[in-house]
């Protein structure tokens, strides 16, 4: 595997369920994010992990749940999402904990919320 | 507020036609402002990194450019293959250590054989 990659690509889930979304980075970053991409929308970075350590929650509301276990993998947790959850969520890394430095995307999960 | 808007919001070229798409940006100090390529159903692709005004980058056919409010990035003599969606950010000075940026709509670009 190279590059970051994301698990699963396309989930459809009810809005009673809990899921979660993997992405693993294999280019030896400290830093990791998570971003929602909506239809018409620009990208809205949601959160930020450095060295494991969340510094960054964008407002997000408290059913997503993100976990960082290490530097390489990084989790978002689902539980009674909205219709309007429905977007592409992706994983992206960089390295330094001062980012400076360029980011780098997974592919993407595309969520559908019914 | 802090914004990026991209412009034109489509752009359909033939082969061969030059152009180039605009970043226009406010941001309280900028860090650096970035373009990445977006094909459906993936991720966005780094492009470019651009620090600070007068700085011009140059890959294949693409070539970024920076000034104070705004960026450009010109296609010279495109080919099908540049179609996608090309997406400006931006990072401002404050954000410390959180890496966040700050992204405009994209503008997708088609190019016709």
């Amino acid at each position: 595997e190279t590059g970051v990659t994301q698990t699963p690509r396309h989930l459809v889930m009810g809005m009673t369920n809990k899921k979660s979304l993997k992405c693993e980075q294999h280019l030896g970053h400290n830093a990791m994010y998570w971003y929602k991409q909506s239809a018409k929308k620009p990208l809205e970075l949601m959160f930020v992990y450095s060295l494991e350590e969340r510094v960054e929650n964008n407002s997000v509301p408290s059913r997503f749940s993100p976990e960082c276990p290490n530097s390489s993998h990084l989790f978002l947790h689902l539980h009674t999402l909205q219709p309007e959850d429905s977007a592409l969520y992706l994983c992206a890394s960089s390295q330094g904990r001062v980012a400076y430095n360029e980011q780098f995307f997974g592919p993407g999960t595309r969520l559908t919320v019914l | 507020e802090d914004q990026v808007t991209q412009s034109p919001e489509a752009l359909r070229l033939q082969e061969g036609e030059s152009s180039s798409l605009n970043c226009s940006y406010t941001v309280s100090g900028l860090r650096g402002l970035f373009w990445y390529r977006q094909d459906p159903g993936k991720g966005p692709e780094f492009l470019f990194t651009l620090y600070s005004a007068g700085e011009e980058k140059e890959k294949e056919r693409l070539k970024a450019t920076l000034t104070k409010k705004e960026s450009f990035l010109h296609i010279t003599a495109p080919k099908p293959e540049d179609s996608a969606t090309y997406l400006c950010a931006v990072q401002a000075a404050y954000s410390g250590n959180t890496g966040k940026l700050i992204f405009g709509q994209g503008t997708t670009l088609q190019v016709k054989p």
